[in-house]
C-alpha cells in the first residue's frame, strides 16, 4: 500500500534563512508527487508536482523540490524564508485506483517563521 | 486554471440535524469528485469518491448512511451529514481531478460545528 512520511512535525527556522521540508514515500509504480500548502482555516494550495523529466522541480513562491528515487524522496526546498511562508506543508502521491487517481498525503509539517 | 468552489464555508448546526455541502467544478466536467476530512491539525483523509451517475465509493470505517453522498452533474457533488453530532465537527474538503492526469484541484474547504 502507498504511504507518505513527512518526518518532521514541526519546523522553526528564521526569516532568511534556508528550508528543507523531507518527505519519504512508499509505491510500487512509479509515482505522482505533490508539495501542498495550507494556511489556517484555508484550503490546499499546490506549490509544485513531480510526473516525469527533470527530477528537479519548480514551484510557486520560490519553492523547488528534488525527486530521488533511490531514496524514495521528495525533499521541498526554498533558499530564503520569508515570514509569509508560514503554513502547514503537505506532501501527497497519487496512486491509480477505481479508474482515477487518488492521493495519499502526508501528516503534514508545520513551519514557523521567527521574524 | 481549474476552480472548485464549496458552499457554504462555514456552517454551524444543533446536534441532530442534517447539513448539506456543495461542491462544484467552475470552469471544466468532473465525473468524479473528492470529499475528504480534516480534523484541527491533523492531515487529510479521503472519506468517499463521488462518481457522477453511480454511488460513491466510501473509504474503510466511513458510514455511507451518515454521509450521504449525490453527484448529480458533472459539475456538482454533495455530502449530506445525517443526523449530525459534535464529533462531526471537522473541516471538510472536496476535490476535483484533472482529465487524465493525477493532478486534483481542491475547494476552499467547509468548516463544519456541530453543537
Amino acid at each position: 500500500a502507498q504511504s507518505v512520511t513527512q518526518p518532521d512535525i514541526h519546523i522553526t527556522v528564521s526569516e532568511g534563512a534556508s528550508l528543507e521540508l523531507r518527505c519519504n514515500y512508499s509505491y510500487g509504480a512509479t509515482p505522482y508527487l505533490f508539495w501542498y500548502v495550507q494556511s489556517p482555516g484555508q484550503g490546499l494550495q499546490l506549490l509544485l508536482k513531480y510526473f516525469s523529466g527533470d527530477t528537479l522541480v519548480q514551484g510557486i513562491k520560490g519553492f523547488e523540490a528534488e525527486f530521488k528515487r533511490s531514496q524514495s524522496s521528495f525533499n521541498l526546498r526554498k533558499p530564503s524564508v520569508h515570514w509569509s511562508d508560514a503554513a502547514e506543508y503537505f506532501c501527497a502521491v497519487a496512486y491509480s485506483g477505481a479508474g482515477s487517481y487518488q492521493l495519499t498525503f502526508g501528516k503534514g509539517t508545520k513551519l514557523s517563521v521567527i521574524p | 486554471g481549474a476552480v472548485v468552489s464549496q458552499h457554504p464555508s462555514r456552517v454551524i448546526c444543533k446536534s441532530g440535524t442534517s447539513v448539506k455541502i456543495e461542491c462544484r467544478s467552475l470552469d471544466f466536467q468532473a465525473t468524479t469528485m473528492f470529499w475528504y476530512r480534516q480534523f484541527p491539525k491533523q492531515s487529510l483523509m479521503l472519506m468517499a469518491t463521488s462518481n457522477e451517475g453511480s454511488k460513491a465509493t466510501y473509504e474503510q470505517g466511513v458510514e455511507k448512511d451518515k454521509f450521504l453522498i449525490n453527484h448529480a452533474s458533472l459539475t456538482l457533488s454533495t455530502l449530506t451529514v445525517t443526523s449530525a453530532h459534535p464529533e462531526d465537527s471537522s473541516f471538510y474538503i472536496c476535490s476535483a481531478p484533472s482529465q487524465g492526469l493525477a493532478e486534483q484541484y481542491f475547494g476552499p474547504g467547509t468548516r463544519l460545528t456541530v453543537t
